[in-house]
C-alpha cells in the first residue's frame, strides 16, 4: 500500500518567492496534519485537518502561510511570501480517526535563501 | 499542558550493548496515549510503539522493549543487542484529550548512535 507522499522532495527558493509544498495521504485516513522540523524547535504541529476541514491552526506562524485540502486525497502548504527562517523540513502525516498513531511522509526539505 | 522530555539528546553505544532511551511526560489527563517514533538518517518518522494510559504492561518486540510506569511518568525505551541499523533520533510522543488527542506532542529526540 502506498504511504504518506510528499512533493516536492527538497525545493531552494529565495526569500519572497512562494513556495507550495503538496501531500497525499493513505487513502482512508481521516486525519491530516503538517508538522515542521527544525534543529532550534524540533518537530512542530502546524495544521490538522479532520474530513478535509482544518480543525487546529494554532501552529501555523503567522499569515504567510495557509493550508488547504480540497479533497480527501490532497492538501497543499503554500508560504507566501517565504523567508530564511521558513527553512526546515516540511512533513505530512495522515492517521485514522481516534488512533494517534501518525503516518508520516518522507518530507519536504525547504531552503530558502 | 501536556509536555514531553528527553532528557539526553545524544546517546553512543558499541553495538551489541544494550541502550536505554529516557521519556518523561507531563499531562493532566488521566487517559492519554504513549508513542515512540525513529527517524533514520534517511528522514522518515517511523511509528514504532503506541501505548494506552490504562495499559501499564510492558511491551517486548524483538530487541525493543518499553517500560511504561504511571507512577514516574516514565515511558522509556531499551534496546536489546543494538545494532548499526539502531542509528537513529528517537522521539517520545503524547497526545491526550485535553491538547485533542489528534495533536501529539514530541519530545526534542534522542540521537542514538551505535558503533560498529
Amino acid at each position: 500500500d502506498a504511504g504518506v507522499i510528499q512533493s516536492p522532495r527538497h525545493e531552494v527558493t529565495e526569500m519572497g518567492q512562494e513556495v507550495t509544498l503538496r501531500c497525499k495521504p493513505i487513502s482512508g485516513h481521516d486525519y491530516l496534519f503538517w508538522y515542521r522540523q527544525t534543529m532550534m524547535r524540533g518537530l512542530e504541529l502546524l495544521i490538522y485537518f479532520n474530513n478535509n476541514v482544518p480543525i487546529d491552526d494554532s501552529g501555523m506562524p503567522e499569515d504567510r502561510f495557509s493550508a488547504k485540502m480540497p479533497n480527501a486525497s490532497f492538501s497543499t502548504l503554500k508560504i507566501q511570501p517565504s523567508e530564511p527562517r521558513d527553512s526546515a523540513v516540511y512533513f505530512c502525516a495522515s492517521s485514522l480517526m481516534h488512533t494517534g498513531e501518525l503516518f508520516f511522509g518522507e518530507g519536504s526539505r525547504l531552503t530558502v535563501l | 499542558a501536556q509536555k514531553v522530555t528527553q532528557a539526553q539528546t545524544e546517546i553512543s553505544v558499541v553495538e551489541k550493548e544494550d541502550v536505554t532511551l529516557d521519556c518523561v511526560y507531563e499531562t493532566r489527563d488521566t487517559t492519554y496515549y504513549l508513542f515512540w517514533y525513529k527517524q533514520p538518517p534517511s528522514g522518515e518518522l517511523v511509528f514504532l510503539i503506541r501505548r494506552n494510559s490504562f495499559d501499564e504492561q510492558n511491551e517486548i518486540s524483538g530487541r525493543y522493549s518499553w517500560n511504561f510506569q504511571k507512577s514516574t511518568s516514565s515511558f522509556n525505551f531499551t534496546i536489546t543487542a543494538s545494532q548499526v541499523v539502531d542509528s537513529a533520533v528517537y522521539f517520545c510522543a503524547l497526545s491526550a484529550p485535553g491538547g485533542g488527542y489528534q495533536k501529539v506532542t514530541f519530545g526534542t529526540g534522542t540521537k542514538l548512535q551505535v558503533i560498529p
